[in-house]
């Protein structure tokens, strides 16, 4: 099970730190990703991390400005979101090898 | 970046029909890096189809997915109420790993 948390309303230029609970499965042994959602828009990927950790994916809309990473003793997924803009609002999920989808947290960048 | 190109936009079936939806890469994309969501209203994606072929857990057997290179095909036969949503294609074979922009299934 995949847990999401921290969704809230940023101003533009703000931060957020999204959490990504699991259980039942250990995140650092499996591929987890982040993948977004614009208001009655489609999907988008935003970025993986490889069970080692060695290997990082950012989709260019993102890179530079978010950060994954995650803590093996809290089981945990983490997405940090610096330099907020209005085009990152969305439902923000994340997903184990795309398989295990969480319910998804509301990340809302609105003055 | 791969595109994929998701047809069409929308389509109207009946309960009982089939069901074809078309997803074509800008590029030559892995067999096995080809995968179909569906998506409900409020709903998170569910994954229905990894490796361009084969079944996720628990899905029924009236999804199926073949295609190779650029060309790939969802088809849902015998179409059930719950099937009427939208449904993704995507690739994961390299990075970004680009989603296509959807198909709506809609009751005709």
């Amino acid at each position: 099970q995949l847990v999401e948390s921290g969704g809230d309303l940023v101003q533009p230029g703000g931060s957020l730190r999204l959490s990504c609970a699991a259980s039942g499965f250990t995140v650092s042994g499996t591929y987890m990703s982040w993948v977004r959602q614009a208001p009655g828009k489609g999907l988008e990927w935003v970025s993986s991390i490889s069970p080692g950790g060695e290997t990082i994916y950012y989709a260019d809309s993102v890179r530079g400005r978010f950060t994954i990473s995650r803590d093996n003793a809290k089981n945990s997924l983490y997405l940090q979101m610096n330099s907020l803009r209005a085009e990152d609002t969305a439902v923000y999920y994340c997903t184990r090898l795309f398989s295990h989808w969480g319910q998804g947290a509301l990340v809302t960048v609105s003055s | 970046e791969i595109v994929l190109t998701q047809s069409p936009g929308t389509l109207s079936l009946s309960p009982g029909e089939r069901a074809t939806l078309s997803c074509r890469a800008s590029q030559t994309v892995s067999s096995s890096s080809i995968a179909w969501y569906q998506q409900r209203p409020g709903q998170a994606p569910r994954l229905l189809i990894y490796g361009s072929a084969n079944r996720g857990t628990g899905i029924p057997d009236r999804f199926s997915g073949r295609g190779s290179g650029t060309d790939f095909t969802l088809t849902i036969n015998s179409l059930e109420p719950e099937d009427f949503a939208v449904y993704y294609c995507q690739q994961y074979g390299s990075s970004p790993y680009t989603f296509g922009q959807g198909t709506k299934l809609e009751i005709k």
